[in-house]
């Protein structure tokens, strides 16, 4: 599966949007984007994936660049319970396989 | 609509001794998941069951650790005997489908230290 990058931490005002960057520029054509989190003492939580087109559904919206290299979470309106460490995982579809690297720590302020 | 369960969420138990960590997968996945979480190593899947059978058993440190599912609606996870540095949180993650590659839905976790 392909490596990705993310920023180590980042930090966003309450009620505005947290837009998080994901680079996967070895990506291949079969591996999917995925994005969990994880709230502190919590177990992860998954929040969204795509392959190619833009995906959004009731948590956040994934917009997926052209060529597939990278990728941006978005959290439209964060709050402060948005803040977590944030995981973008590649993964090939037949591969039962998550593969999580650091994350990003996000943090939400007041 | 319950999710993932584990139990215990704390244990906390000598070196030496036995541990059992339990875990009730959403009902209807047939996919089950056991991951153990450090901050030197972060994530880490132990092993993998699809429709109770173990598929991939490659992540389990050593002997010492074993997992069962007896039936569609809970697994085990044993430790025996225990060592300090298994000291973790310990998740169970179960999806629906046929080979796992689908959503995986995390348990709360259980907070193992091993004195």
């Amino acid at each position: 599966d392909a490596k990705t990058t993310q920023p180590t931490s980042m930090d966003c005002a309450e009620g505005r949007a947290a837009n998080l960057p994901c680079n996967h520029s070895t990506i291949s054509g079969n591996e999917y984007v995925y994005w969990y989190r994880q709230i502190h003492s919590q177990g992860p939580q998954y929040i969204i994936h795509g392959l190619k087109n833009n995906e959004t559904n009731e948590m956040a919206s994934l917009i997926i660049t052209e060529d597939r290299k990278s990728s941006t979470l978005i959290l439209p309106h964060a709050t402060l319970r948005d803040t977590a460490v944030y995981y973008c995982i590649v993964r090939v579809v037949s591969n039962y396989q998550l593969i999580w690297g650091a994350g990003t720590k996000l943090i939400i302020k007041p | 609509d319950a999710g993932v369960i584990q139990s215990p969420r704390h244990e906390v138990t000598e070196m030496g001794q036995e541990v059992t960590l339990r875990c009730k997968p959403i009902s209807g996945h047939n996919s089950l998941f056991w991951y153990r979480q450090t901050m030197m190593r972060g994530l880490e899947l132990l092993i993998y069951f699809n429709n109770n059978v173990p598929i991939d058993d490659s992540g389990m440190p050593e002997d010492r650790f074993s997992a069962k599912m007896p039936n569609a609606s809970f697994s085990t996870l044993k430790i025996q005997p225990s060592e300090p540095r298994d000291s973790a949180v310990y998740f169970c993650a179960s999806s629906i489908g046929r080979s796992g590659q689908e959503t995986q839905y995390f348990g709360p976790g259980t907070r193992l230290l091993v004195l």
